[in-house]
């Protein structure tokens, strides 16, 4: 089945620095690739995603990369916030098989903007 | 406007003593997820109701159930909790699933089970 691993598992940057932060899955099935923000207390939030028949999607200071052939895709966040501070989880889906729909998560990277 | 909410947020059990959690959604979705999400690890699906069908994954214990008895609740039943089973568990909707596209999961805020 599919595997994603998230790196790095904690980030402290300054305020107005970016931050950048690296999946790779295992399934090459894989077509979907959400990024989703999990501030404490509350359920994890989409925040962007990719399909697999795009290699760039932006909206606003984030951006999401991603690379088939690598089987690797990227969240970027410029110009970063206090209010940035947060867990965040990349995962995979797949549109088709057995286990259509279903995600399957990173360990989360825990974000820290220091103001 | 909750849209996915869990009750309660925190819950206490005693080991083998059975609890139930639940999860209500006013967005009418026909789909309704349980995640279990261990401390400093992914979320992990244990099943789905697509509307009345309930699909288990092939790795949850079946120390864990589920009810959907109407489209807006869901409820988690764990039989006999273990020490291993304290976690963060998460509801979630989406509006459908497959094929050929993917529908945005709601997260619900969680309930954190502890299990003394």
């Amino acid at each position: 089945g599919e595997n994603v691993e998230q790196h790095p598992s904690t980030l402290s940057v300054q305020e107005g620095d970016s931050a950048v932060i690296k999946c790779t899955y295992s399934d090459s099935a894989s077509n979907y690739f959400p990024w989703y923000k999990q501030e404490l207390g509350k359920g994890p939030q989409l925040i962007i995603d990719i399909r697999s028949n795009v290699g760039e999607k932006k909206d606003q200071r984030i951006a999401v990369t991603l690379n088939k052939t690598a089987k690797h895709f990227s969240l970027h966040i410029t110009e970063t916030q206090p209010e940035d501070s947060a867990v965040y989880f990349c995962a995979a889906s797949s549109f088709y098989g057995g286990s259509q729909g279903n995600l399957i998560f990173g360990k989360g990277t825990k974000l820290s903007v220091k103001p | 406007d909750a849209m996915v909410i869990q009750n309660p947020r925190y819950q206490v059990t005693q080991f083998g003593k059975p609890v139930t959690l639940s999860c209500s959604q006013t967005l009418n979705h026909n789909v309704m997820y349980w995640y279990q999400q261990k401390s400093s690890q992914a979320p992990k699906l244990l099943f789905h109701y697509y509307d009345k069908d309930f699909n288990n994954e092939a790795d949850t214990p079946d120390n864990f159930q589920s009810r959907r008895p109407n489209t807006s609740f869901c409820f988690l039943d764990i039989r006999s909790p273990g020490l291993g089973d304290a976690a963060m568990y998460l509801c979630a909707t989406s509006k459908d699933r497959g094929p050929s596209t993917f529908y945005e999961q709601y997260f619900g805020p969680g309930t954190r089970l502890t299990v003394t």
